[in-house]
């Protein structure tokens, strides 16, 4: 049982150009979500999907985009990496609300 | 505006001793508050919760108290170990489906 696995662990990208980091769950939870977490800073909630074909925008949304075509899999896209997107980026997924997170290792990320 | 904080952003502790990580939050709606362990390179994983109908709950040397008419919440470790030394997140949900973190307390224990 794998959990939640984010892909890849790290990776540099230069301004402009546009990545997808991927997450896949196997625990057929329903939720999942995207977090940014930057130096001495909690996490931050990005994107948010509670089922399938269902996506809410979190705290800091701007700048990328979330689809959630199956229950295991909701990638996160940056279409124009800006360097205020350089953090790391954690996926999380629960069965239903009022439960306990499971969290990926994360992607670190930096956009030079 | 944070609206669950953790005003110490390091603590250290003796091995064997007590550690209490502090956590205040400032939405009386909030119903459900959880504590996660974060090590280096990890994601953070659950450490244990409590629900706003109680004031207590313990696992093991984790015990969360919850103090609802001051908004607070503290995590007590007893006794710590060195492998306790990670960064410790207060969490809480608002009765929907998003969670709200605080900053996080990196707690040492030193042997």
């Amino acid at each position: 049982n794998a959990g939640v696995t984010q892909t890849p662990k790290f990776r540099i990208l230069k301004i402009g150009q546009s990545m997808t980091l991927q997450c896949t769950q196997d625990m057929n939870h329903n939720y999942m979500y995207w977090y940014r977490q930057d130096p001495g800073m909690g996490l931050k909630l990005i994107y948010y999907s509670v089922g399938a074909g269902i996506t809410d925008k979190g705290e800091v949304p701007n700048g990328y985009n979330v689809s959630r075509s199956t229950t295991e899999d909701f990638p996160l896209r940056l279409e124009l990496a800006a360097p205020s997107q350089t953090s790391v980026y954690f996926c999380a997924s629960i069965f239903n609300s009022n439960q306990p997170q499971h969290f990926g290792d994360g992607t670190r990320l930096s956009i030079l | 505006d944070q609206q669950v904080k953790q005003n110490s952003p390091s603590l250290s502790v003796q091995e064997g001793r007590i550690s209490i990580l502090n956590c205040d939050y400032t939405n009386s709606m909030f119903d459900y508050f959880l504590w996660y362990k974060k090590y280096p390179a990890e994601g953070p994983t659950f450490l244990i919760s409590i629900s706003s109908i109680k004031d207590k709950n313990e696992d093991g040397r984790f015990t969360v108290f919850l103090n609802k008419s001051a908004k607070h919440l503290s995590l007590h470790i007893v006794p710590s170990q060195p492998g306790d030394s990670a960064v410790y997140f207060c969490a809480a949900q608002p009765g929907d489906d998003k969670v709200i973190f605080g900053p996080g307390t990196s707690l040492s224990v030193i042997p």
